[in-house]
């Protein structure tokens, strides 16, 4: 009964190759937020969406984008991934964005060789 | 900008010791404070938090932390941890009306001994 679930658990990805992440959510929530968390560093904001507006944060490299076809999926876009981008990528939903309780999903760990 | 530090990367404790986990964060004004936990090979998810009124408060599992404003401090505890309680906790502020972006610290590794 997840729900927020990321596919896959791993995935691993070439230099400079684009690769895409997926979220997905059967709580019905507006907001899908993406976290990058590196090793052993805090979780670190990407953007988020509420419904489908887009709000990127400003520290957020424009290597990486983000898509929301509908209320249930959300997508990570990384256009060309460099070794630094291998990390866990987290998605997480909220009822809105003043609920105050993120539900996230297990995380996609992303290696790039 | 805000941050949040929090002041040990792991702690080891036996069964029945008490925790406290520390947690102070960087902001002026109005904060909203969480305490994340994920057990191995799970999830994030919320074990307490923090708006506004009693400064002390209580989460599932026993847990329970307080809010100290003159300390910039929200410090975690726990009477008595058991094994299960093994997991990484991750302090979390945001401010006034955006609770989704949220500040996350770098995590303190809890290891219980049985």
């Amino acid at each position: 009964d997840a729900m927020v679930i990321q596919n896959p658990r791993y995935q691993v990805t070439q230099f400079g190759k684009p690769v895409t992440l997926s979220c997905s959510q059967t709580l019905n929530h507006n907001v899908m937020y993406w976290y990058q968390q590196k090793s052993s560093q805090a979780p670190k904001l990407l953007f988020h969406y509420y419904d489908k507006d887009f709000n990127n944060e400003a520290d957020t490299p424009d290597n990486f984008q983000s898509r929301r076809p509908n209320t249930s999926f959300c997508f990570l876009d990384i256009r060309s991934p460099g070794l630094g981008d291998a990390a866990m990528y987290l998605c997480a939903t909220s009822r809105d964005v003043a609920a105050g309780k993120l539900f996230f999903g297990s995380g996609t760990q992303l290696s790039v060789l | 900008a805000q941050s949040v530090s929090q002041h040990n990367h792991h702690v080891i404790l036996s069964e029945a010791a008490s925790l406290e986990l520390g947690c102070n964060y960087s902001y002026g004004g109005t904060v909203n404070l969480f305490w994340y936990v994920q057990y191995p090979g799970q999830h994030l998810q919320l074990l307490l938090k923090y708006f506004s009124g009693d400064p002390l408060v209580k989460g599932i599992k026993g847990f329970e932390a307080e809010f100290i404003k003159s300390k910039f401090s929200f410090n975690l505890r726990k009477p008595s941890v058991q094994w299960s309680d093994t997991a990484e906790y991750f302090c979390a502020v945001s401010s006034g009306g955006s609770q989704g972006n949220l500040i996350f610290g770098k995590g303190t590794k809890l290891s219980v001994k049985p």
